[in-house]
């Protein structure tokens, strides 16, 4: 029962150097998330997705890019890593069963841009 | 526009109870979400509110009115392995977007 899985959980970067999050889900979720999280700034939303095929931005998207090629798979992805990019990332997902299902976070990836 | 304001830092004796505050602006909103984050974890569901009124689970209790734009979540009979952080996130219809405040730090102290 792994529910939400994040990979890698944690890593550093040089600034300019490109890299991939992964979000992986096993519970037939709809919805899927990405957000930050900075000291003093709570959870900001970056990217999300309603379903598989579909991705819409959030309240701080820009430098990232995100792909849902299949339903258990959010990918978010930094083109060109800078140092305001270092946070923890947080993957979270949601269903659709009931009217308003909570939402299941992953345990995060602590990303360093040097 | 979303604006969620929560206090940043708390502080309560353990075996007491605490009521942490929460206030929205959300465009769209549709509910209210709790959740409980300890240090270096990821954030774990306490509670839900959609209707005005008190929602109760154990020791947790959620409040929300939507005409005031204001929720609270009660911690009776504190334990120190309360001490974490407590996040306010108002859901928003169309998009299903969970909107989150800061957090508010609670420290419980013997």
């Amino acid at each position: 029962n792994a529910g939400v899985t994040q990979t890698p959980k944690f890593r550093v970067l040089k600034t300019g150097q490109s890299m991939t999050l992964l979000c992986a889900q096993d519970m037939n979720h709809e919805y899927m998330y990405w957000y930050r999280q900075d000291p003093g700034m709570g959870l900001r939303l970056i990217h999300y997705s309603v379903g598989e095929g579909t991705t819409a931005k959030g309240e701080v998207p820009d430098g990232y890019n995100v792909s849902r090629l299949k339903k258990q798979n959010f990918l978010l992805g930094l083109e060109s890593a800078a140092p305001s990019q270092t946070s923890v990332y947080f993957c979270a997902s949601r269903g659709t069963a009931g009217k308003n299902t909570e939402a299941f976070f992953g345990q995060g990836t602590r990303l360093t841009v040097v | 526009g979303q604006n969620i304001d929560q206090p940043t830092e708390m502080t309560a004796t353990e075996g007491a109870i605490v009521q942490i505050n929460c206030t929205y602006q959300t465009s769209g909103f549709n509910g209210l979400f709790w959740y409980q984050q300890h240090a270096g974890e990821a954030p774990t569901f306490l509670s839900y509110n959609v209707l005005d009124g008190l929602e109760e689970k154990g020791r947790f209790s959620s409040f929300l009115s939507r005409s005031k734009g204001y929720s609270y979540l009660l911690l009776k009979e504190l334990q120190m392995k309360d001490s974490a952080y407590y996040l306010c996130a108002a859901h928003q219809t169309g998009a299903n977007n969970l909107f989150f405040g800061t957090g508010t730090r609670l420290t419980v102290i013997p």
